[in-house]
């Protein structure tokens, strides 16, 4: 059981829009705690997409955003394209002094 | 580029011990802590715990406590991840990840990953 709350999946034909939530509590996110957010493939390394909530790395296209509002904390992708079918995670920090990861999100790309 | 190494992949019986390291390039090693995370099969992103390579002082994740201990060298920018008192659920892929600090930081770059089998 994961301390931060994602969806298991969400699907999207290509070019549209999908919302992954991550919801949390006043004890990490609620607490002010800011949300990063990370792309996994199968067998490979997470990658950051996301971090401080908002900000996008370099390299990371601008179809990807974030943002944090009370105890949850979303990630957008607009104009789905079918290289984007992979594992999301949400992350932050608890006030027991621990990382926390939400369970993951399986975005499908019909 | 900043780089992380990981060890080759382990297989240990229940109760045994693994330790895998991560060898960092590209940057100064005591700039960054190092966290470790894993992936069970089929299951999402643990948090287990970081090690500040300047000081070596850690944090370890309560579920952890115990039986886990994080080390390193600084000779060779080369951080330790010891796990003890293996169990069948400890199989997992293990990875490390730099941090500007705490666990309230953001992980990047990862290390590619480190499988750990544990089977009788």
């Amino acid at each position: 059981q994961s301390v931060l709350t994602q969806p298991p999946s969400v699907s999207g034909a290509p070019g549209q829009r999908v919302i992954i939530s991550c919801t949390g509590s006043s004890s990490n996110i609620g607490a002010g705690y800011d949300v990063h957010w990370y792309q996994k493939f199968p067998g490979t390394a997470p990658k950051l997409l996301i971090y401080g909530n908002s900000n996008r790395p370099s390299g990371v296209p601008d179809r990807f955003s974030g943002s944090r509002s009370g105890t949850s904390a979303s990630l957008a992708i607009t104009g789905l394209q079918a290289e984007d079918e992979a594992d999301y995670y949400c992350q932050s920090y608890d006030s027991s002094q621990s990382g926390v990861f939400g369970g993951g999100t399986k975005l499908t790309v019909l | 580029q900043v780089q992380l190494v990981q060890s080759g992949a382990e297989v240990k019986k229940p109760g045994a011990s693994v330790q895998v390291s991560c060898k960092a390039s590209g940057y100064t090693f005591t700039d960054y802590y190092l966290h470790w995370v894993r992936q069970a099969p089929g299951q999402g992103l643990e948090w287990m715990g970081w090690i500040n390579p300047d000081s070596g002082g850690t944090k370890y994740a309560q579920k952890f406590q115990g039986r886990v201990t994080m080390t390193r060298d600084t000779s060779i920018s080369t951080a330790y991840m010891d796990l003890t008192r293996l169990r069948s659920d400890d199989t997992a892929v293990f990875y490390c990840a730099t941090a500007l600090g705490e666990a309230y930081n953001w992980f990047d770059p990862w290390g590619q990953g480190t499988l750990v089998t544990v089977s009788s």
